[in-house]
């Protein structure tokens, strides 16, 4: 495609309740990152993917967060068991390689926990 | 790991006026700073970048500075005009391949 595509775009799920969040990024990007962000907070780094392996997960809030990612291709967010703080957008982004170029926001997928 | 701390939180000026964001950074390996702009319910998007290597770059109504050595840097916009009014965020990241680590963001508004 021709930019980072996230799905849904809009989840409403009920607490205690398993979500899976989706991203699939720029064909060729081998960097992947997931945010998140609380209503009209900043960006919360959550995990960083280079290729399938993850060097740093250090921003996920608690062990009911996982993620993974097949190969240089889709990444997908869990989070078990959710709670009602976990209402916020999560964005992904790519980037072509490691270091200094721009990443490349999907649209996010806005999850409210009821 | 890396901090980056942004201010102001927010700025209001006048149609015209420029604007000025500010970013500190913990990390002296950081070598790449992008700014991005995000308009009420979009994606962030790349305004302006600049690398370790120089001091300054310019495009258009937009300019950034880094002083490496007291490792900080800005955001400037000139002649604003209403449609800059959004949420700008700065980030840092070291060269080899580590997270994107980005600051708390500006709600800059520019008043007609």
């Amino acid at each position: 495609g021709a930019g980072v595509s996230q799905s849904p775009s809009n989840k409403v799920t009920e607490k205690g309740k398993d979500v899976e969040l989706r991203c699939d990024p720029i064909s060729g990007h081998t960097a992947l990152y997931w945010y998140r962000q609380r209503l009209g907070q900043g960006l919360e780094f959550l995990i960083y993917f280079q290729g399938n392996s993850a060097p740093d997960k250090s921003g996920l809030p608690s062990d009911r967060f996982s993620a993974e990612r097949t190969g240089e291709s889709v990444s997908t967010l869990t989070i078990q068991r959710t709670q009602q703080e976990d209402s916020a957008v999560y964005l992904c982004a790519s980037r072509p390689d490691r270091g200094r170029t721009e990443a490349f926001f999907g649209q996010g997928t806005r999850l409210t926990v009821v | 790991g890396e901090n980056v701390e942004q201010h102001p939180s927010t700025l209001s000026v006048q149609e015209g006026d420029s604007a000025v964001i500010k970013c500190t950074y913990s990390d002296s390996a950081s070598n790449y700073f992008p700014w991005y702009k995000q308009e009420l319910g979009k994606r962030p998007q790349l305004i302006i970048d600049i690398r370790s290597n120089v001091g300054e770059k310019k495009d258009q109504r937009i300019a950034v500075t880094l002083n490496k050595t007291a490792k900080h840097f800005s955001l400037h916009i000139t002649e604003t005009q209403p449609e800059d009014s959004a949420v700008y965020f700065c980030a840092a990241s070291k060269p080899s391949g580590s997270r994107l680590t980005f600051g708390e963001g500006t709600q800059l508004t520019v008043n007609p």
